[in-house]
């Protein structure tokens, strides 16, 4: 079974600076992607960016980007330039590769943006 | 393209009762996620429907059951509430088109009181 620990319950950050949001999973699989999910007070999640473990490239999304470390079962998320909209729960979320693709997700983390 | 919509917003009920919850998917989509999320946690996998089979279940009890329509709406039943029921619902709909990755989009989800 694969899990997702998000550590850290709540960040704040100032408008316009980055901030990186942790995340750690365990699992046993080879071929899988990892996600980070936004979800903004409205509850609509939404996807905010995805990694392939196989690829070794680390994914970037405008202002957002991921550093994944397999080896270390590792994948935090990078926002950069900060915005007020940026507010929201930040969700790690992993997906084993093939048929029947569900999602499992870490606790979640409370980004705060001050203006 | 209409994105995916739940119906009730909101429902409260009382420990024993039956509900059922309702989940249109993305136009295209035939493939639909139901996941629970308890106040202040991530999402948790219920179960998934791929043409009218339930095509993978989490750890969820029998009381939990569903069903996928021929247009590839979804409904989630649960069966003699309890009061750790209490949770947001949200629906997920993605386009299974095999080993290839298939994003999911979620709705607004359904926010379950149980009392």
């Amino acid at each position: 079974a694969q899990t997702v620990t998000q550590s850290q319950p709540e960040m704040s950050v100032q408008e316009a600076e980055t901030v990186t949001l942790s995340c750690t999973y365990d699992t046993s699989e080879n071929n899988y992607y990892l996600f980070w999910y936004k979800q903004p007070p409205s509850r609509q999640m939404i996807l905010v960016i995805r990694q392939e473990a196989y690829k070794q490239q680390n994914a970037t999304e405008n202002r957002f980007s991921v550093n994944f470390q397999k080896a270390a079962k590792s994948f935090s998320l990078k926002i950069s330039d900060s915005q007020l909209g940026d507010t929201a729960m930040y969700f790690c979320a992993f997906m084993k590769a093939g048929a029947n693709s569900k999602l499992t997700f870490g606790k979640g983390i409370t980004l705060s943006v001050r203006p | 393209e209409t994105g995916v919509t739940q119906s009730p917003t909101h429902l409260i009920k009382t420990r024993g009762q039956q509900v059922t919850l309702r989940c249109s998917s993305q136009s295209g989509h035939n493939t639909v996620s139901w996941y629970q999320q308890a106040l202040g946690q991530g999402p948790q996998f219920i179960f998934q429907y791929y043409r009218e089979e339930e095509n993978g279940r989490g750890n969820f009890p029998p009381r939990f059951s569903g069903l996928q329509f021929p247009n590839y709406s979804s409904e989630l039943n649960v069966n003699a509430l309890e009061l750790d029921d209490s949770a947001l619902y949200l629906c997920a709909s993605s386009l299974f088109r095999g080993p290839e990755f298939d994003e999911q989009f979620f709705g607004p989800g359904t926010r379950l009181t149980v009392l």
